[in-house]
């Protein structure tokens, strides 16, 4: 069964700081992965999503993620965080990106940016 | 552009009620969707697959006579809470592709 860790439940950095979420996942076969970031009360937006290629992905807002199979991982960085980055963000997999099977997220990571 | 959109935003009902949200799907067609509940706090868990023009999947621990599921149309899911509860008050929602929708918020009195 797939299955996705994100290790740190809560990060706080700096505004201008530097960021890396970490996500590590559990699954057979070639998996898909998505970054989502959730604002509290809201659904949620799609980051940037990984399905094979460049095992860099650009998102959207400046994140960007990278794929190493060998770790197991689709951590999730960007360069200089906003005081506006500050959400609830999850990693989730999937194993086709047909959309015809659910996603399996990750328990999340809120993230508190300091001014 | 491709969107998930959801109906209502939040909606507060009395115990003993039922309560129908819906889940569009906004320049494409879905043939499946999929409906999430979320507590405070907490991730997504998976309640059901919705398929249009067949019945829907149940995840297990999720029950089918309470929470009843329609997929009418190749653009349309919706999902009833029959008899709310209390313990039914959560943040429902939907996706279809890899998009979500903005969640309904239910609150049974």
């Amino acid at each position: 069964a797939q299955s996705v860790t994100q290790p740190d439940i809560h990060i706080t950095v700096s505004e201008g700081a530097s960021l890396e979420l970490r996500c590590n996942y559990s699954y057979g076969a070639t998996p898909y992965l998505f970054w989502y970031v959730q604002s509290p009360g809201q659904g949620l937006q799609l980051l940037l999503k990984y399905f094979s290629g460049d095992t860099l992905v650009q998102g959207i807002k400046g994140f960007e993620a990278e794929f190493k199979r060998s770790q197991s991982s689709f951590n999730l960085r960007k360069p200089s965080v906003h005081w506006s980055d500050a959400a609830e963000y999850f990693c989730a997999v999937g194993s086709t990106y047909t959309g015809r099977r659910a996603l399996t997220f990750g328990s999340g990571t809120r993230l508190q940016v300091q001014p | 552009g491709a969107v998930v959109s959801q109906h209502p935003s939040r909606v507060i009902c009395k115990s003993g009620t039922s309560v129908k949200i819906e889940c569009r799907s906004l320049d494409f067609q879905a043939t499946t969707m999929f409906w999430y509940r979320q507590f405070p706090k907490q991730s997504l868990m998976l309640m059901a697959t919705s398929n249009e023009g067949s019945k829907a999947t149940y995840e297990q621990g999720v029950e089918k006579d309470k929470f009843l599921i329609n997929h009418a149309s190749l653009t349309l899911s919706t999902l009833t809470v029959t008899s709310a509860h209390p313990e039914d008050s959560s943040f429902y929602i939907c996706s279809a592709s890899d998009l979500f929708g903005p969640g309904t918020r239910l609150t049974v009195l």
